[in-house]
């Protein structure tokens, strides 16, 4: 079966710190990879997705970048956080159309 | 205009009580539909796909109306474990999921 691995759960960074949240997929080949964030009594807000390694979609423009260096594994990254990306950070996965699964989480706090 | 509207409620309903949920989409070409459900500080499980006929879960039922443009959820006889914020999916094309801000239910004893 397929399993998602997101981590860390919970991260406090001081604004102007450097960012690297990690997500693997097993049980599966070339998936869709995609990272969300979700804003204390918001709604999820897709920031990147991937179709395939070293292919990354933003979908908004930010402080934020994504990579996928390899098949299975996505990366979230920010050189220097700010106040408003606090927030909690969902990786997911899916294949072609289907539903999307989704990683525990990340919640990230920036002071 | 929201690529997905739905109404954040909160809905507080007792137990065994039937509560529905609506949202609206705005692209008509809209291919995937889906129904999440998502307990506080974690992370959205997804609760049933939507089918252009109509579906059912034991208590739970989703329908699609495409000429209106809205999916639905209802929820039969409600228990306490229903309590958390449901969220709606629309996916218009290949990797693009568009999500509700959702709508919060509390089942009260």
């Amino acid at each position: 079966s397929q399993t998602i691995h997101q981590w860390p759960a919970t991260l406090v960074q001081p604004v102007g710190s450097p960012l690297s949240l990690e997500c693997t997929v097993e049980g599966t080949s070339n998936p869709n990879l995609y990272w969300y964030r979700q804003a204390a009594g918001r709604g999820l807000q897709l920031l990147f997705y991937s179709v395939g390694i070293g292919q990354i979609s933003s979908e908004v423009p930010q402080n934020l970048s994504a990579s996928r260096p390899q098949d299975r594994q996505f990366i979230l990254s920010s050189k220097k956080l700010l106040l408003s990306d606090s927030g909690f950070y969902l990786c997911a996965w899916n294949r072609g159309y289907e539903k999307l699964f989704f990683g525990s989480g990340t919640q990230l706090s920036v002071l | 205009r929201k690529e997905v509207e739905q109404d954040p409620g909160p809905f507080n309903v007792p137990e065994g009580a039937t509560v529905a949920f609506n949202c609206t989409y705005s692209n008509s070409a809209s291919q995937s539909f889906f129904w999440y459900r998502q307990d506080c500080r974690k992370e959205p499980k997804l609760l049933m796909s939507v089918y252009s006929s109509g579906n059912e879960d034991g208590r739970f039922t989703a329908q699609l109306n495409r000429a209106s443009q809205y999916i639905s959820l209802l929820i039969r006889d409600s228990k306490l474990s229903d309590s958390a914020t449901y969220l709606c999916v629309v996916n218009p094309t290949g990797n693009q999921f568009y999500f509700g801000t959702g709508t919060s239910l509390t089942v009260i004893p």
